[in-house]
Formats: structure tokens, C-alpha cells, sequence
């Protein structure tokens, strides 16, 4: 049972570079979404989904781009990185018809030098 | 703005001491209420969840929450803890639309 899958777990990029992660989700849901986490800040919201083709803004989106090509695929870039981008950043899915509960990935820990 | 409060960003406890962490949102209307826990190195799992009948529900290995609506609380509880409850512990709303609010988390130390 995959669940969600979150690639790669681990990256080091410097100042400017590109790049994007990505998140894949076997349970077919609609919602999915793309949160940061830093110390002390809890889960911040980028980007979210509610269905194939569909992005929207969460509370942190600035610098990020995010796509939704197919269902199961929810890519988050990162066009010209920076420092302030080093964190956490996980990945979740969600059934819409349930009462909201998020299914997680792994993470992954990018650094931006 | 809805948002989510958790009073304690660092707890530290023995083993077999009670917990309680506290949890409050602001949000006039219907929520669906979380409690997720990130053991070291890994992924918010959900530790348990309410969102309607009894205002008391009990989650995984031994925890509970109780959700007082005229408090706008939902804390987290469990009588005894281990030294295995080290971990970080978020509180969470859904208000029915398509994000979830999260706190700023609760580190658990307990020391054995």
C-alpha cells in the first residue's frame, strides 16, 4: 500500500537553481495538496488541488508553481530557488467526500544554499 | 481569518505523567477536528479526529480529545504517557471547504 509517494526525499540546490518535486497519490483522490514545514511554524499551506487540471493558492505561494496534469500527480516547482525556500515540504491527499481527514507523504527536506 | 492556537510549543514529561495539550481555533461555524502526530523522521500520521456526535473521541494508543464548541477547544489528552509519545503533535481544522488549518505543533519530550 503506496499511499502517497513524494520524490525525491532529500535535495540540495543553490541559489537560482530549478527544480520540482513530485507527488504521486494511489488512493484516487480528488483534493491534493502541497504544505511547508518550519520550526515553530507548524504546516503552511502552498498550493492545493481539488481535481485533475485544477490549482489553487493556499497561504504561502509565492515562488512556487504547482500542476495537476493527472489525478494521481501533483508537481510543485520551484522556478529559481532560494534560501528562504529551505524546509520541509510534504505532500497530502484527501477523499472529499469524508469528513477532511489528510493522507501524508514522507516529506522532502530540501536545503537551498 | 480562521486559525489554529496551540498554547505549548515544547512539553516535557516522565514517564507515566498525564498530557493535555491544549488546542483552539477561531471559526464561527461547522469543523471537522484533528489531532496529527509526526514521530522523528517521519510523516503526520492521523492520531484521531471528530467531527460530529459525542464531543469525546478517542484515538490511537491511548489518546483521546475532547471538543468543547463554546470554547472553540479541541485538547488532546492521555492519562500515562511513554517514553515512545516523544513526538510532535499538531491540531488541525477542516472547516468543510477544501483546506485544513494547521497549529504550530507540540514537541513531546518524555523522558524515561
Amino acid at each position: 500500500n503506496a499511499g502517497v509517494t513524494q520524490t525525491p526525499k532529500f535535495r540540495v540546490l543553490k541559489t537560482g537553481q530549478s527544480m520540482t518535486l513530485l507527488c504521486a497519490q494511489d488512493m484516487n483522490h480528488e483534493y491534493m495538496y502541497w504544505y511547508r514545514q518550519d520550526p515553530g511554524m507548524g504546516l503552511r499551506l502552498i498550493h492545493y488541488s481539488v481535481g485533475e487540471g485544477t490549482t489553487a493558492k493556499g497561504e504561502v505561494p509565492d515562488g512556487y508553481n504547482v500542476s495537476r496534469l493527472k489525478k494521481q500527480n501533483f508537481l510543485l516547482g520551484l522556478e529559481s530557488a532560494a534560501p528562504s525556500q529551505t524546509s520541509v515540504y510534504f505532500c497530502a491527499s484527501r477523499d472529499p467526500r469524508g469528513p477532511g481527514e489528510l493522507f501524508f507523504g514522507e516529506g522532502s527536506r530540501l536545503t537551498v544554499l | 481569518a480562521q486559525s489554529v492556537s496551540q498554547h505549548n510549543h515544547h512539553v516535557i514529561l516522565s514517564e507515566a505523567a498525564s498530557l493535555e495539550l491544549g488546542c483552539n481555533y477561531s471559526y464561527g461555524g461547522t469543523v471537522n477536528l484533528f489531532w496529527y502526530v509526526q514521530y522523528p523522521g517521519q510523516h503526520l500520521q492521523l492520531l484521531l479526529k471528530y467531527f460530529s456526535g459525542d464531543p469525546l473521541v478517542k484515538g490511537i494508543k491511548g489518546f483521546e480529545a475532547e471538543f468543547i464548541k463554546s470554547k472553540f477547544s479541541f485538547n488532546l489528552r492521555k492519562p500515562s504517557v511513554q517514553w515512545s509519545d516523544t513526538a510532535e503533535y499538531f491540531c488541525a481544522v477542516s472547516t468543510g471547504g477544501f483546506k485544513t488549518i494547521f497549529g504550530a505543533g507540540t514537541r513531546l519530550f518524555v523522558k524515561a
